[in-house]
């Protein structure tokens, strides 16, 4: 079992919503990620965070806005999405960037 | 410019078979490599690192070329159970470090 830990696994939410993703770890991992998934498309790199600091935003739009409260902890805030953002996200941790990540078992999101 | 290129799928093998899965990326700079499997409507998981001497773990093996910029898996005596997605994953060093994947490797282990 994944020891990576997000909720929900499931949301649909309206274009005009505004909801979160929610990610925990406690393996004291000290670099925590935001990957999007597509169908038949591998994970897709959209955020890192590096003791608790932004270190890399993959140009993602404004609309996806991430957060991490403390060193266990990361957000992904949605607001205003589009349909062509259905898809599964990823959280992972490592315990430093650049190391093997573990994967959370994903949240499956649907923008109607 | 950041990629991972993988052979394209699928592999459909019989049971017993021996498959190698290629890939190569362009970042000479990347120095940690990784072999995911990723099941249907799964998380990817990690099947193995890939160091430098080459590396083995059962019937799995995985090599590194640094000249070359080459990776490649090799399974032997393929089971119905390795029917999966086999991700190629390597370091990418911008202003942090994060693992980019490739497209992945689909292969179908049939009876």
């Amino acid at each position: 079992d994944t020891e990576v830990t997000q909720t929900p696994k499931h949301l649909v939410m309206g274009m005009t919503n505004k909801k979160s993703l929610k990610c925990e770890q406690h393996m004291g991992h000290r670099a925590m990620y935001w990957y999007k998934q597509k169908a038949k498309k591998p994970p897709e790199l959209m955020f890192v965070y590096s003791y608790e600091k932004l270190s890399i935003n993959e140009s993602v739009p404004s609309r996806f806005s991430p957060e991490c409260p403390n060193s266990s902890l990361l957000n992904l805030h949605l607001h205003a999405l589009q349909p062509e953002d259905s898809a599964l996200y990823l959280c992972a941790s490592s315990q430093n960037s650049g190391n093997t990540i573990y994967f959370g078992e994903g949240s499956w999101l649907t923008v109607v | 410019r950041k990629e991972v290129e993988q052979d394209p799928g699928p592999f459909n093998v019989p049971e017993g078979a021996t498959v190698a899965f290629n890939c190569t990326y362009s970042n000479s700079a990347s120095q940690s490599f990784f072999w995911y499997r990723q099941d249907c409507r799964k998380e990817p998981k990690l099947l193995m690192s890939v160091y430098s001497s080459g590396n083995e773990d059962g019937r799995f093996t995985a090599q590194l070329n640094r000249a070359s910029q080459y990776i490649s898996l090799l399974i032997r005596d393929s089971k119905l159970s390795d029917s999966a997605t086999y991700l190629c994953v390597v370091n990418y060093n911008q202003a942090g470090t994060a693992l980019i994947f490739g497209k992945g490797t689909t292969l179908s282990v049939s009876s």
